[in-house]
């Protein structure tokens, strides 16, 4: 494998439903971040962790909640999530938190019933 | 504050027609980098180029080129001789040295390129 991989690629889960997105990169970089896309705005930064330390959560409800075990795996666990939670979740890496380009992965497409 | 505006919503072209996509940021620091990002149809955000605050020579790479204005906080995107493959949403982004792990993104702009 290379670059960043997430897994799975669509996922459709009730609002009752636990279900987690993994997302692992292959680049040997210290930084990964968590993204939503919904239709129609901007990507919103969810999670930044450096060297496995989370650096910002951007008000992110506690229905999503990130873990990072180590630099090259990142999760987002999901729980009560509400329909308009559906969107695109997409991880990236990069070499540090600051400044350095970031590699994306080919993203979640989740569908909250 | 920090901000990306990409005002063109949606470009159609031709093929092998050039075409210009705009982006223009607003940051308060003096070091700063810029970005751009393609997003195919599959979904995955390619990394094309980033620029630091201080490098303000464009940049070309084959049909690709990047025109970077301090003087009107600009960093418009050109491709040359477009072609079908080219069709994707860019994403113009913005980070600022001295803040947050932040990367601030634009809209993006939805180009199609027609044969």
């Amino acid at each position: 494998e290379t670059g960043v991989t997430q897994t799975p690629r669509h996922l459709v889960m009730g609002m009752t439903n636990k279900k987690s997105l993994k997302c692992e990169q292959h680049l040997g970089h210290n930084a990964m971040y968590w993204y939503k896309q919904s239709a129609k705005k901007p990507l919103e930064l969810m999670f930044v962790y450096n060297f496995k330390e989370q650096t910002e959560n951007n008000s992110v409800p506690s229905r999503f909640s990130p873990e990072c075990p180590n630099s090259s795996h990142l999760f987002l666990h999901l729980h009560t999530l509400q329909p308009e939670d559906s969107a695109l979740y997409l991880c990236a890496s990069s070499q540090a938190a600051t400044d350095y380009e970031q590699y994306f992965g080919p993203g979640t497409r989740l569908t909250v019933t | 504050a920090q901000k990306v505006t990409q005002a063109q919503t949606e470009i159609s072209v031709v093929e092998k027609e050039d075409v210009t996509l705009d982006c223009v940021y607003e940051t308060r620091d003096t070091t700063y980098y810029l970005f751009w990002y393609k997003q195919p149809p599959s979904g995955e955000l390619v990394f094309l180029i980033r620029r630091n605050s201080f490098d303000e020579q464009n940049e070309i790479s084959g049909r690709y080129s990047w025109n970077f204005q301090k003087s009107t906080s600009s960093f418009n995107f050109t491709i040359t001789a477009s072609q079908v493959v080219d069709s994707a949403v860019y994403f113009c982004a913005l980070s600022e040295a001295s803040g947050t792990d932040k990367l601030i993104f634009g809209t993006g702009t939805r180009l199609q390129v027609f044969p």
